[in-house]
């Protein structure tokens, strides 16, 4: 299975601690995406980090790849009220031979910043 | 236009009924998804269509029924529904690589889903 899991499954915060999320998954990968939910609404892409990346930046966003331990991580420095949401990574596998591949979500992670 | 737009936003039917359940997109992506979240899980790739032919399906049961009309619009059909479908149902789109290979290197975009319940 391609399905990432993330860990922790949640996580609670002051607001302006940062937040650390992980995910690991199980096989070699083209991309590794992160998306933002809020309940029970649809998802908000954030970051993407491609296979030869190691690390890349967008605004508090911090997103780290490591393709020999098959896992990345999340950082949400500083964080709001806003961020309470869930957090997925999203992982797409090469090729198969059939040319098509999909993108599989990990279990998710759970924030709640606390004003 | 970035958005993608779902209807209706909730949904109850019982399990005789027929309805379907509408997604549309004017971003120009040519490839677009149904997911499927049951609540606390991660979404669940259903079905993906690609230049409006049905690419993958994920062994999904025949009571739903995708359709994708033209480039902006794609449908899922509901007939026959158990209570077990009762999910947020997601509707995604992305650009799509030139050629014929689909490579889901982009971000998806997100509709903000249609909450089923079936009685």
């Amino acid at each position: 299975s391609q399905q990432g899991e993330e860990d922790p499954q949640a996580l609670s915060i002051q607001e302006g601690e940062n937040a650390t999320m992980n995910c690991s998954y199980k096989t070699s990968i083209n991309n590794l995406q992160w998306y933002r939910q809020n309940s029970g609404r649809g998802l908000v892409h954030l970051i993407l980090i491609r296979s030869n990346e190691r690390e890349k930046h967008s605004g508090r966003l911090r997103v780290t790849l490591d393709t020999s331990k098959k896992s990345s991580s999340l950082l949400i420095t500083a964080s709001r009220a806003a961020d309470t949401a869930s957090y997925f990574c999203a992982t797409d596998a090469p090729l198969n031979s059939g040319g098509y591949q999909k993108v599989t979500f990990g279990t998710g992670t759970k924030l709640q910043v606390i004003p | 236009d970035t958005e993608v737009t779902q209807t209706p936003k909730h949904l109850v039917m019982g399990m005789t009924n027929k309805k379907s359940l509408k997604c549309e997109q004017h971003m120009g992506h040519r490839a677009m998804y149904w997911y499927k979240q049951k609540a606390k899980k991660p979404p669940e790739l259903m079905f993906v269509y690609s230049y409006e032919k049905l690419s993958i399906n994920e062994s999904v049961p025949s009571r739903f029924s995708p359709e994708c009309p033209n480039s902006s619009l794609l449908n899922l059909h509901l007939h026959a529904l158990q209570p077990e479908d009762s999910a947020l149902y997601l509707c995604a789109s992305s650009p799509l690589a030139s050629g014929v290979t689909l490579i889901p290197y982009n971000e998806q975009f997100f509709g903000p889903g249609t909450r089923l319940t079936v009685l």
